[in-house]
C-alpha cells in the first residue's frame, strides 16, 4: 500500500506556543489529505479536509484560526496548532487519498501541551 | 441515526478462532468500503478495500459487502494474538470526498 509519513511522531510543548505537524505522501500524489484527532479509546474525529492549492474545509466546531492547515504541494500538508493549551493535547493523525479513493493514514503525532 | 454503526465490543476470542466483525450503514450512496486495523498509539492501517458487493479475500482476511442489506463484514481466519487491535470500518461515496468511519471494534486474541 501507499505510504504516508508524519513528523514529528511525538512533541511536548509549553502552553502558548505553536506546533507544526507535517504530513507527507511518500510514493503518490494526494490532492486531498485529511486531518483527524483521536482521544484515548475513542474513534477518529475528522477535523478538516485539506485540498492542494485551496483553503481547507473545517468540520463544525473546529477553530480554523487555531488549527491552521496548509496544503502547498501534492505531497505535503501541514497542521499548525497555534497558541496550544493543555486541552489540545491529543493524538493527531493525517491521511491522504489516492486517485482510487483509497485513504492511507500516517502513523500519528502525539502532542502533549504542558 | 449515525451514518455507520459498528459494535465497539470488546471482543475476546481464543487463538485460532474465526472472527467476524460487522458494520451497517444507512446511506445507499456509499460505494467504497474499507477495513482498517489500528494498534494502540498508531495510525490506522488499511487492510481491505472493496468497491462492489461480494467477497474479497486476502490471506486470512475476507471482506464481504452486501449493498442490498447495507451490511459489511470482515472475517479473520485462524486468528493470532498479533491480530489484537481495534478494527475500523469506513466507507465513502463515489466521489470519495467524504469518508465515514465506524467507532471501531476492539479485538483481543488470547493465546
Amino acid at each position: 500500500g501507499a505510504v504516508v509519513s508524519q513528523h514529528p511522531s511525538w512533541v511536548i510543548c509549553k502552553s502558548g506556543t505553536s506546533v507544526k505537524i507535517e504530513c507527507r505522501s511518500l510514493d503518490f500524489q494526494a490532492t486531498t489529505m485529511f486531518w483527524y484527532r483521536q482521544f484515548p479509546k475513542q474513534s477518529l474525529m475528522l477535523m478538516a479536509t485539506s485540498n492542494e492549492g485551496s483553503k481547507a474545509t473545517y468540520e463544525q466546531g473546529v477553530e480554523k484560526d487555531k488549527f491552521l492547515i496548509n496544503h502547498a504541494s501534492l505531497t505535503l500538508s501541514t497542521l499548525t496548532v497555534t497558541s496550544a493549551h493543555p486541552e489540545d493535547s491529543s493524538f493527531y493523525i493525517c491521511s491522504a487519498k489516492t486517485t482510487l479513493n483509497e485513504q492511507f493514514f500516517g502513523p500519528g503525532t502525539r502532542l502533549t501541551v504542558l | 441515526q449515525k451514518e455507520v454503526e459498528q459494535d465497539p465490543g470488546p471482543l475476546s476470542v481464543p487463538e485460532g478462532a474465526i472472527v467476524s466483525l460487522n458494520c451497517t450503514y444507512s446511506n445507499s450512496a456509499f460505494q467504497y468500503f474499507m477495513w482498517y486495523r489500528q494498534y494502540s498509539r498508531k495510525g490506522p492501517e488499511l487492510l481491505m478495500y472493496t468497491y462492489s458487493s461480494g467477497n474479497k479475500e486476502d490471506g486470512r482476511f475476507t471482506a464481504q459487502v452486501d449493498k442490498s442489506s447495507k451490511y459489511i463484514s470482515l472475517f479473520i481466519r485462524d486468528s493470532q494474538p498479533s491480530d489484537s487491535a481495534t478494527y475500523l470500518c469506513a466507507m465513502s461515496d463515489l466521489g470519495g470526498n467524504q469518508f465515514y468511519f465506524g467507532t471501531g471494534t476492539s479485538l483481543t486474541v488470547i493465546p
